[in-house]
This record gives C-alpha cells, structure tokens and sequence, in this order.
C-alpha cells in the first residue's frame, strides 16, 4: 500500500502522555512528523530514527515497530494542541506519501 | 533565518492559469531539492511536484502531470510552479518546502499561498 493511515483525532489530558500513530508499508523506514496549528505552514518536529530539529521541545519523540510509526508526546502540554502529519519520501524525490493528519485536543 | 516566501496565488476561472513562485533566503538554494505541496481547505496535506537541486530531475503528482510544471533560478533564488488548465479541485493552500539533500526530510516550508479555482 502506498499510504499512511493516522487516526483522524486524538484527545489528550493536559500534562499526561499521548501516542499518535501512522501505519502503512512506507513505515518499515522511518516517517518523520509535522505539527500545524490553524494558519500556520507545518513544522517538522521528528525525523528519522528519533530526532528533533533545534527548538523542539524533548517531550516530543519518535519511534516505530513494524509498519506503525508513532509520534510521542510526555506532558502534553495547551501549546501542542494541533494537527500532526507523517510523511514518507525517498530521497531522489521520486516517492512521497503523507498521511491524512490526527487532530490532537489538549483537554 | 531560512525562509521560504510563496506569492502569485489568487482567485482565477477554471481552465486558466496561474504561476506561484517560492523566494528563498537565509541559505543557499542550489544546495537543496524543493517541493510543493498543497492543503485543501481542512484537509490534509498532499505532494504536488519535486525539483531536484540543479533542476535535473523534476516529478509530479499523477494529478497534476501534464498541466503543472515546476522550475527553479537559482541565481535569482526562486523556485516556481506553473500551473495551466487549472481545475476546481486545485484549489488549496500552496506550500513550497525544503527537502534535505539526500534524505526525505522537508526541514522548512513557506507560508503558503492560496489558490482558488471558481467560476
């Protein structure tokens, strides 16, 4: 399959922990992860094996098993409220794959 | 500060065309692939075109091949996206978006720029 398939939304309690996944036959390497609050352009918070661009805060991480990535976030906090995306792409640009987007409420 | 600015996006019938352009600054363009994708309004995001750094290799999404065409001037940092025979269902949220060389990662995306498709 060619697609990423994510959960459409996902609610979290304020300070607790949530997992938001993304599953598909591009996951058996590593998705990388967006976050997009309303208006703004994406923002890569994870990529790769586990790793974070400068200015992303530690609670947020990465990982996968199997054909399921997952975007972790330890202490959600009221500023993560957003949409999060995975993607795939192949690095000549040949392949390129999103998923459909969770939309994470912080209660 | 990398930025990635989108412009030429507007309001225009279907079956003409448009051109949006993506003006780099705060790093060196040739040394990067770009991409556009695009955003239906409370969508999800969908890949639109690739161009390779030195404009070797170019792609596209199956719904756009034959009626977009993407391009880049390096010496002038810009990238660009002509898009012709435009449709209702083009319209979106354009971004353009660094992808690091060598990886799949789109480490930075412009602002985005509107297209609207409507009769």
């Amino acid at each position: 399959s060619s697609e990423l398939t994510q959960d459409p939304a996902v609610s979290v309690a304020l300070g607790q922990t949530v997992r938001i996944t993304c599953q598909g036959d591009s996951v058996r390497s590593y998705v990388n992860w967006y976050q997009q609050k309303p208006g703004q352009a994406p923002l890569l918070v994870i990529y790769g094996k586990n790793n974070r661009p400068s200015g992303i805060p530690d609670r947020f991480s990465g990982s996968n098993s199997g054909n399921t990535g997952s975007l972790t976030i330890t202490g959600a906090q009221a500023e993560d409220e957003a949409d999060y995306f995975c993607n795939f792409a192949d690095s000549n640009g040949r392949y390129v794959v999103f998923g459909g987007g969770t939309k994470l409420t912080v209660l | 500060e990398v930025q990635l600015v989108e412009s030429g996006g507007g309001l225009v019938k279907p079956g003409g065309s448009l051109r949006l352009s993506c003006a780099a600054s705060g790093f060196i363009l040739r040394s990067y692939p770009i991409n556009w994708v695009r955003q239906t309004p409370g969508k999800g995001l969908e890949w639109v075109s690739f161009i390779s750094s030195t404009s070797t290799y170019t792609y596209y999404a199956d719904s756009v091949k034959g009626r977009f065409t993407v391009s880049r001037d390096n010496a002038e940092n810009s990238v660009y996206l002509q898009m012709d025979n435009l449709r209702v269902d083009d319209t979106a949220v354009y971004y353009c978006a660094r992808q690091q060389y060598g990886s799949g990662i789109f480490d930075y995306w412009g602002q985005g720029n509107l297209v609207t498709v409507s009769s």
